[in-house]
């Protein structure tokens, strides 16, 4: 079976500082990665996917990520970080055909002025 | 276009007392999914519906049980809630090739 792994449970960072949110998977190939945010409150909403290509993600709200294979990762990042990112961010990793996608932990994201 | 809306938004509950979680799509997507969220575990699943008239368990299916009652709704049942359920449940859908997940706002849930 497939996990995922969110390393930081917290992470700070001043607004205009740059983030990065780190995710590794373990599966046997190349699964279906995804990033989803969820602002308080509310539920869930995807950042970007990664399913085959180009391993350099665009996503909205400025985010990026890109899928390493040789290091099993799916990392998530923001060149400047806005107050408004404040939020717990989610890694999923999906086997291809299951449609069943494993969460993360999650990571949550404090914004100082 | 409402996409994912789940009722009620709160409840609380005595041990013992049964209820049902209801959740609705409006974006024709075939496969539909009930999560729980607790404090530093993410969303793990508890049931799942690929299609209209199937329905799977997920990783925690234990004390609920799943209506898919057509196509748009798809209902959770407590029938014998006990405080181990307290939690945020989460509804969301899917059209299967797409990948993407659409979520409700959420059921949060005491259980006394």
């Amino acid at each position: 079976a497939q996990s995922v792994t969110q390393p930081d449970i917290h992470i700070t960072v001043s607004e205009g500082a740059s983030l990065e949110l780190r995710c590794n998977y373990s599966y046997g190939a190349t699964p279906y990665l995804f990033w989803y945010v969820q602002s308080p409150g509310q539920g869930l909403q995807l950042l970007l996917k990664y399913f085959s290509g180009d391993t350099l993600v665009q996503g909205i709200k400025g985010f990026e990520a890109e899928f390493k294979r040789s290091q099993s990762s799916f990392n998530l990042r923001k060149p400047s970080v806005h107050w408004s990112d404040a939020a717990e961010y989610f890694c999923a990793v999906e086997p291809g055909g299951s449609y069943i996608p494993t969460f993360g932990r999650g990571t949550s994201l404090i914004v100082h002025p | 276009n409402a996409g994912v809306t789940q009722t009620p938004k709160f409840q609380v509950l005595k041990t013992g007392q049964s209820m049902t979680l209801q959740c609705a799509q409006d974006m024709n997507h075939n496969s539909m999914y009930w999560y729980r969220q607790d404090p530093g575990m993410g969303l793990r699943l508890i049931y799942y519906s690929a299609s209209e008239g199937t329905t799977d368990k997920g990783e925690v299916p234990n004390g609920y049980n799943v209506s898919r009652l057509n196509k748009r709704e798809f209902s959770l049942r407590l029938e014998s809630a006990a405080p181990s359920q307290t939690s945020v449940y989460f509804c969301a859908s899917r059209e299967i090739m797409a990948g993407t997940q659409y979520f409700g706002p959420g059921t949060r849930l005491l259980v006394l």
